[in-house]
């Protein structure tokens, strides 16, 4: 069964704590990104990988750490420098070619303790 | 990418057309409109593209008008699965990223 998860479904940090959120595909997919939503706005890019052992910002970087060791996980490091994370954590693939078609897993969201 | 300009919200009776419109006057030639909804609480999911000939495929239809300014979604008979926040997106296909707005908010009524 094909497809893109994320864990944990929701996740709690407490102040000055790292947390690092998973996302793993098998649909063999090149690209992969993270976004963040807040309540009633649209999707923000956070950082995305086009191909394994590089990755770019996106427009709200701070705060935040990827890494992309394989083709089929892409984990998002909110670091103690996010000063405010709450937010839902969504993270999606592509084919490198097909930016513009992404799947989207069932995302992540993180609470402030 | 130019900016795209969508109502904050729409209702449609069950059973009906729903027709979401879309604004992108300032979109160029290499330029591709892209539709996406989200479910609340879910990720989005992606629905249609076209860059300036009318698309079809099992979930909906894609008009663009001649000039290229404005588009439009149409779910051909809207079931309450389809209450979502519809999103679109214009995009050049150099390899750069989406860029969500607000979305439109369809609710379907009973």
């Amino acid at each position: 069964d094909g497809g893109i998860t994320q864990s944990p479904k929701y996740l709690f940090r407490k102040e000055g704590q790292n947390v690092t959120l998973s996302c793993e595909q098998n649909l063999n997919h090149d690209a992969m990104y993270w976004y963040r939503q807040d309540p009633g706005q649209g999707l923000r890019l956070i950082y995305y990988s086009q191909i394994v052992n590089d990755f770019q910002k996106g427009d709200i970087a701070e705060g935040y750490s990827v890494s992309r060791e394989k083709k089929e996980s892409f984990p998002l490091t909110v670091t103690s420098a996010q000063k405010n994370p709450t937010a839902f954590y969504l993270c999606a693939s592509s084919m490198r070619r097909e930016i513009g078609t992404q799947y989207f897993g069932p995302g992540t969201r993180l609470l402030v303790l | 990418d130019a900016k795209t300009t969508q109502p904050t919200s729409m209702d449609c009776a069950e059973g009906r057309a729903a027709n979401l419109p879309c604004n992108h006057s300032t979109i160029s030639g290499n330029e591709y409109v892209y539709w996406y909804r989200q479910i609340h609480s879910q990720g989005p999911q992606y629905i249609i593209h076209g860059l300036k000939n009318n698309e079809t495929n099992e979930m909906a239809s894609l008009i663009i008008t001649e000039d290229r300014k404005s588009s439009t979604l149409i779910l051909p008979h809207a079931t309450l699965r389809d209450t979502a926040v519809y999103y679109c997106i214009v995009r050049s296909l150099l390899n750069t990223p989406l860029v969500f707005g607000k979305g439109t908010r369809l609710s379907v009524i009973a």
